[in-house]
């Protein structure tokens, strides 16, 4: 069946920079894109952007534009999100989501933990 | 970008009830690319409905998903046990893809 595990929690000093993984199974991965969401404590779900499993596209949301980014692995069928220049608002749970351009997101990884504290 | 709202915030229902939950965009939804989710405390978000009305597979009938343009709806025919949750709207029409801040389903 489709799953996507996602990488273990962390906690983040500010300034600091994070990378979370998400390693996908049971589907072609080239197929699909991968999506980044975060839900933030008492927060709406926030897009982040999306990466086009294939071509390796991209695609960012303004409000991350600079801090983020998105990337596949080269062999395996993984991707990666790696936030910069942490922030305490930045403390989240993590989510990457298998979808497309215009695909709703219909799996999604259980979620990473991303706590930011001096 | 397309803001959604959700209403009501808290719906208060027992078991055997019908639920029926509000999503309405700032903007009219393109190709009627609206999700509902549902999440658990401590649980990842589960596909409900796609595409305004499909459900999604696996996805039992008493989900249903009406709406177009700018007002969606998510009806329970029955509430069982297990769909007192958080229910939440999601566009992917338009980038930024944006979500309602949810509604939350409880035992009365």
């Amino acid at each position: 069946q489709i799953q996507l595990v996602q990488s273990g929690a962390e906690v983040k000093k500010p300034g600091a920079s994070v990378n979370i993984s998400c390693k996908t199974s049971g589907y072609v991965f080239s197929n699909y894109a991968i999506h980044w969401v975060r839900q933030a404590p008492g927060q709406r779900f926030e897009w982040m952007g999306w990466i086009n499993g294939g071509s390796g596209y991209t695609e960012y949301a303004r409000n991350f534009q600079g801090r983020v980014t998105i990337s596949r692995g080269t062999s395996a069928s993984i991707a990666y999100m790696e936030l910069t220049s942490l922030r305490s608002e930045d403390t989240a749970v993590y989510y990457c989501a298998r979808g497309g351009r215009i695909r709703p997101l219909d799996s999604w990884g259980q979620g990473t933990l991303v706590t930011v504290s001096s | 970008e397309i803001v959604l709202t959700q209403s009501p915030g808290t719906l208060s229902l027992s078991p055997g009830e019908r639920a029926t939950l509000s999503c309405r965009a700032s903007q009219k939804i393109g190709s009627n690319y609206l999700v509902w989710f549902q999440q658990k405390p401590g649980q990842a978000p589960r596909l409900l409905i796609y595409d305004a009305s499909s459900r999604a597979t696996g996805i039992p009938d008493r989900f249903s998903g009406s709406g177009s343009g700018t007002d969606f709806t998510l009806t329970i025919s029955r509430l069982e046990p297990e769909d007192f949750a958080v229910y939440y709207c999601q566009q992917y029409a338009t980038s930024p893809w944006t979500f309602g801040q949810g509604t939350k389903v409880q035992i009365k």
